[in-house]
């Protein structure tokens, strides 16, 4: 139980476009996901928390109007990446949490390649 | 304050040697506390979490820690390494903010095994 699927694992896009990453709960509902970004040989940055039904928190530093969450279902959270740059090539993972659990289930990540 | 130390940024073994990640945490409040395991390119895996439940903790794949509030460890153990046990690991702590909890990492503990 408790899986966590992203989609697509693996994109390139041209600069300037927009890219879309799914992240879904498969067997449960997730009223909370998470949204990190993971440099290479680094450790994992939380870029915002998505609550169902509700606007995305974002840490600081994160560029709301750059990368764009939407979490409207309890099983979906999409991130889009808009206008992308070189620079905002990276490792994407999503997470979910569990109802009022606080164990964050990992979804397999996507690579943006940013051209 | 929370924060998470992994003491050692690479460990190397042998292959059926044990192993042994070291990991340090400070926390305000009672910690809930996780290892998680990264293998290339993908998501992370849950090993194991501690809620005070037992100081000893067993995961999954023969990993174990040890919590010992005295010393504010959380190491993570196994008696005799497999080659497949070449990844990233990583220790989490979790605490609660503004009605949702988050997790800080540490900056993760690169495991090699020798054959």
């Amino acid at each position: 139980g408790a899986v966590v699927s992203q989609h697509p694992s693996w994109v390139i896009c041209k600069s300037g476009t927009s890219v879309k990453i799914e992240c879904r709960s498969l067997d449960f509902q997730a009223t909370t996901m998470f949204w990190y970004r993971q440099f290479p040989k680094q450790s994992l940055m939380l870029m915002a928390t998505s609550n169902e039904g509700s606007k995305a928190t974002y840490e600081q530093g994160v560029e709301k109007d750059k990368f764009l969450i939407n979490h409207a279902s309890l099983t979906l959270s999409t991130l889009t990446v808009t206008s992308a740059h070189p620079e905002d090539s990276s490792f994407y993972i999503c997470s979910a949490r569990v109802g009022g659990l606080d164990i964050q289930y990992f979804g397999a990540g996507t690579r943006l390649s940013v051209l | 304050a929370q924060s998470v130390t992994q003491l050692d940024s690479h460990v190397s073994v042998s292959e059926g040697t044990p192993v042994l990640l070291r990991c340090n945490y400070s926390s305000s409040y009672s910690p809930s506390l996780f290892w998680y395991v990264q293998h290339p390119n993908k998501g992370l895996q849950l090993l194991l979490k501690y809620t005070s439940a037992a100081t000893l903790v067993k995961g999954i794949n023969g990993f174990e820690a040890e919590f010992k509030k005295s010393e504010t460890s959380f190491h993570l153990t196994k008696p005799s390494a497999h080659m497949s046990d070449a990844a990233e690991y990583f220790c989490v702590v979790s605490f609660l903010t503004s009605g949702t909890y988050k997790y800080i990492f540490g900056t993760g503990t690169r495991l090699k095994v020798l054959a």
